[in-house]
């Protein structure tokens, strides 16, 4: 079974406008985190947000948020206010246990953002 | 201030050729991570070192032998490369421990792999 989701394979979003990108997740693990990568056409990936099953509040950074339903296990990214350069490739991952032994990644398919002027 | 390093950036090989990856980070991580990636299907752990001196197994292991020659350095190498393996290939670091569990991982630019 897959351990991380994303049911979006493209998406389409209009300049200005907010998004959100779908990712759930399966684990029996209590101790887990929940990391969004970005990938431009470019190739390299890049860190957004993080979001730790104990984490109490929602993360945010900059025009990034994670809507995090633990219940459903899901971790939404939502972009606020898309800017052209916006346009990627958007990876989520699951870390599963505590990080002390190697945080190994568990990623999603990803889902491909394209933002329209 | 590097971060982490991949080399070569492309290669392209012949069914059968030997080849080594080379991976080196400067911020002191304790982890390194080597991942594919094959379109449609996000990135993939291959191997994984926690700390120096160890290497496990990742999802996708056959076909390849890592070495973590030191703090720093992670190597991947494919001993008989087949054409199953053209991919994109990515290294990573981590700081390890409970205390740092918010701390993504880092990657190099990638190796574009062609094996023909």
């Amino acid at each position: 079974a897959q351990k991380i989701t994303q049911t979006q394979p493209g998406m389409f979003v209009q300049e200005k406008e907010a998004v959100t990108l779908d990712c759930t997740y399966d684990t029996s693990d209590p101790s887990y985190g929940l990391f969004w990568y970005k990938q431009p056409s470019s190739g390299e990936m890049i860190f957004l947000i993080y979001q730790g099953s104990y984490d109490q509040q929602n993360a945010t950074e900059g025009r990034y948020s994670l809507n995090f339903q633990k219940a459903r296990k899901s971790a939404n990214l939502v972009i606020s206010a898309s800017q052209l350069g916006d346009s990627a490739m958007y990876f989520c991952a699951m870390r599963e246990g505590n990080n002390n032994q190697g945080g190994k990644l568990i990623f999603g398919q990803g889902t491909e953002l394209s933002v329209k002027p | 201030n590097a971060g982490v390093t991949q080399t070569p950036k492309f290669q392209v090989l012949k069914t059968g050729q030997s080849m080594t990856l080379q991976c080196a980070q400067d911020m002191n991580h304790n982890s390194m991570y080597w991942y594919r990636q094959d379109p449609g299907m996000g990135l993939r752990l291959i191997y994984y070192s926690a700390s120096e001196g160890t290497t496990d197994k990742g999802e996708v292991p056959n076909g390849y032998n890592v070495s973590r020659l030191n703090k720093r350095e992670f190597s991947l190498r494919l001993e008989s490369a087949a054409p199953s393996q053209t991919s994109v290939y990515f290294c990573a670091s981590s700081v390890a421990g409970h205390f740092y569990s918010n701390q993504p991982q880092h990657f190099g630019d990638g190796t574009r792999l062609s094996i023909l």
